[in-house]
């Protein structure tokens, strides 16, 4: 099946400091990603959808200015988040589509577990 | 919007044992439905899926799933469960019309008594 992978797998940052998480898929291109943020032992909820071309569409209550969204490529969706908080620690995920309108499955990365300090 | 119910939190059961996970959606249009599974320390990996035709689909790992569209539920099942099935099940639905946005579902966590 189709392989998306996310760079770093973990990071930890002080406070105040930006960081950059990177979503690629690997043996296929996805004009979209999503990008979701899972709490311990909570679902994973979705943050916004990363548009190549386009400006990213974000869910209702997600900062826009704090999670930046750049799809720079149809293979490559990145995350960057500004100015990181201890409460913006969590597990963040990245999925893309691949298949056919209505058809396609979500393939998901990873995930990257920021820990803000 | 579409939102995704699954009612149980925490499932215990012993090897052996029949699995029933509850799921329900919400949603007017044309939904496609999917499980997802996390192991222990690993990703999210997809168990089934349906998009149309025969309503009970079959996965990976002996799961099977049945779209009932007048209850607007997707329950999952498995009749013999093993050790190795402890993990998260997440419901998950996508609207058609919402180029391939995908809802969770809470989750539900499945322990497994050897």
């Amino acid at each position: 099946g189709a392989v998306v992978s996310q760079h770093p797998s973990r990071v930890i940052c002080k406070s105040g400091t930006s960081v950059k998480i990177e979503c690629r898929s690997l043996d296929f291109q996805a004009t979209t990603m999503f990008w979701y943020r899972q709490f311990p032992k909570k679902s994973l909820m979705l943050m916004a959808t990363s548009n190549e071309g386009s400006k990213a569409t974000y869910e209702q209550g997600v900062e826009k200015d704090k999670f930046l969204i750049n799809h720079a490529s149809l293979t490559l969706s990145t995350l960057t988040v500004t100015s990181a908080h201890p409460e913006d620690s969590s597990f963040y995920i990245c999925s893309a589509p691949s298949g056919g309108a209505g058809t396609d499955t979500q393939y998901f990365g990873p995930g990257t577990r920021l820990t803000v300090l | 919007a579409q939102s995704v119910s699954q009612h149980n939190h925490h499932v215990i059961l012993s090897e052996a044992a029949s699995l029933e996970l509850g799921c329900n959606y919400s949603y007017g249009g044309t939904v496609n439905l999917f499980w997802y599974v996390q192991y222990p320390g690993q990703h999210l990996q997809l168990l089934l899926k349906y998009f149309s035709g025969d309503p009970l689909v079959k996965g990976i790992k002996g799961f099977e799933a049945e779209f009932i569209k007048s209850k607007f539920s997707f329950n999952l099942r498995k009749p013999s469960v093993q050790w190795s099935d402890t993990a998260e099940y997440f419901c998950a639905v996508n609207a058609r019309s919402s180029a391939s946005k995908i809802i969770f579902g809470s989750g539900t966590r499945l322990s497994i008594r050897p």
